[in-house]
């Protein structure tokens, strides 16, 4: 988990709040993502950014808000409009290999979300 | 579009015998494959990867993959398991390199003293 921050550890949502979650890496790493961990389902990408200011959506980026206004922080927001947000949340960084290579991603220590 | 299959949920084995935890991919291309442990409520550590060269890779806590293109797998060994080896285990697949990966579902490793 060493380099990746992640917080808070547990957050609480009541209904129709939109909540913050927040990932900062100190790897100086170019991309970074989000992950929504469900049990028996794996991981699922919900957004990633390979450089400031620009991100894509992944597979499950509806009721989700993301920036990258700093290479070090990667804020996701879950929206009122994520009806069942419960969930895991994994933030992980990787650097960008200019050759063929596929860089490792390291992960945070995640964020357990819960909804009142 | 690329996939990976775990096909065991579930995998026991007694301390000290040998453990194989099952990875298959599809995906077009040459792959970049990779290995993930979790324990408990914590983020996932990586474990080893293949990129390319040899089929054997080894990686941290003496786990070890082979890289089997006909088969399009990827199992994960150890030779001789440990009770502190007890965790989630995740398999991961990238089709071109810095894309996103894409996760197996995992298989829950219990090692039995």
């Amino acid at each position: 988990d060493g380099g990746i921050t992640q917080s808070p550890k547990y957050l609480f949502r009541k209904e129709g709040q939109n909540v913050t979650l927040s990932c900062e890496q100190n790897l100086n790493h170019d991309a970074m993502y989000w992950y929504r961990q469900d049990p028996g389902q794996g991981l699922r990408l919900i957004y990633y950014s390979q450089i400031v200011n620009d991100f894509q959506k992944g597979d499950i980026a509806e009721g989700y808000s993301v920036s990258r206004e700093k290479k070090e922080s990667f804020p996701l927001t879950v929206t009122s409009a994520q009806k069942n947000p419960t969930a895991f949340y994994l933030c992980a960084s990787s650097q960008i290999d200019k050759g063929q290579g596929q860089e490792t991603q390291y992960f945070g220590p995640g964020t357990r979300l819960l909804v009142l | 579009a690329q996939s990976v299959a775990q096909p065991e949920d579930q995998v026991n084995v007694a301390e000290g015998n040998p453990l194989t935890v099952k990875c298959t991919y599809s995906v077009s291309g040459n792959p970049y494959l990779f290995w993930y442990v979790q324990y408990p409520n914590r983020g996932l550590q990586f474990l080893l990867k293949y990129i390319t060269g040899d089929n054997l890779v080894k990686g941290s806590y003496g786990f070890e993959a082979e890289f089997n293109k006909s088969q399009t797998s990827f199992h994960l060994k150890k030779p001789s398991a440990l009770v502190s080896d007890s965790a989630l285990y995740f398999c991961a697949v990238s089709p071109t390199g810095n894309t996103p990966l894409v996760f197996g579902k995992g298989t829950r490793l219990s090692v039995i003293a």
